[in-house]
């Protein structure tokens, strides 16, 4: 089976400029989560979505959105990036929330980059 | 607020000799504990959890944690380490906030030289 997906692998952006990130689940989950990874820390949690609703939101601006369509596959969209929002983009599958006991599956990550 | 202290950046170790990651929490109620590890360029990769019962948790790759609640510890440990578990290690907590929202502590890099 494949693992959680992640699209694009690396991408470059100007500030000011808008981006959207794809992810597609471990068949069979419905739940998707987006993180957000800053060299040198931990990972912070931005978004989950499970049956195409939001289930929890981290502390990111509104310049952060999110949606999840009928197959369970997920975009993260970014409005007026900032040279702060450069990190690495984790996107991670489970089968429902808290059915895991927050047990995840994580995708290689996009490595966004704002110049 | 709940969060996860990992005090050290980085824990050098010869390959063969024992190894342990230290992890303390701060959570209200019992918590759900997590080891993950990140190879260079790569996902998260789960290695083990806490969620109840027996205190020594067993996890993939050999890998073992100690839950200590009177310490609020997790700390992650190895029999006997190789080179090849060179890598980033993050502690999580789920807050139990009915999502599957994990918080990290800031990761510690072990170094196992040969």
């Amino acid at each position: 089976d494949a693992g959680v997906t992640q699209s694009p692998t690396h991408l470059i952006k100007t500030r000011g400029q808008h981006v959207t990130l794809r992810c597609s689940p471990i068949s069979g989950h419905k739940s998707v989560s987006w993180y957000q990874q800053v060299l040198g820390q931990g990972p912070q949690f931005i978004f989950q979505y499970y049956e195409k609703e939001e289930r929890g939101r981290g502390n990111f601006p509104d310049r952060f959105s999110a949606r999840q369509f009928p197959n369970y596959s997920s975009e993260l969209n970014v409005n007026a990036l900032l040279l702060g929002d450069s990190a690495l983009y984790l996107c991670a599958s489970s089968l429902a929330p808290g059915q895991g006991h927050g047990e995840q599956y994580f995708g290689p990550g996009t490595r966004l980059t704002v110049t | 607020a709940q969060s996860v202290a990992q005090p050290e950046d980085q824990v050098n170790v010869a390959e063969g000799n024992p190894l342990t990651v230290k992890c303390t929490y701060s959570v209200s109620g019992n918590p759900y504990l997590f080891w993950y590890v990140q190879y260079p360029n790569r996902g998260l990769q789960f290695l083990l959890k806490y969620i109840t019962g027996d205190n020594l948790v067993k996890g993939s790759y050999g890998f073992e944690a100690e839950f200590n609640k009177s310490q609020t510890s997790f700390h992650l440990k190895k029999p006997s380490a190789l080179v090849s578990d060179s890598a980033l290690y993050f502690c999580a907590v789920s807050p139990l906030t009915g999502t599957d929202k994990l918080i990290f502590g800031t990761g510690t890099r072990l170094q196992v030289f040969p």
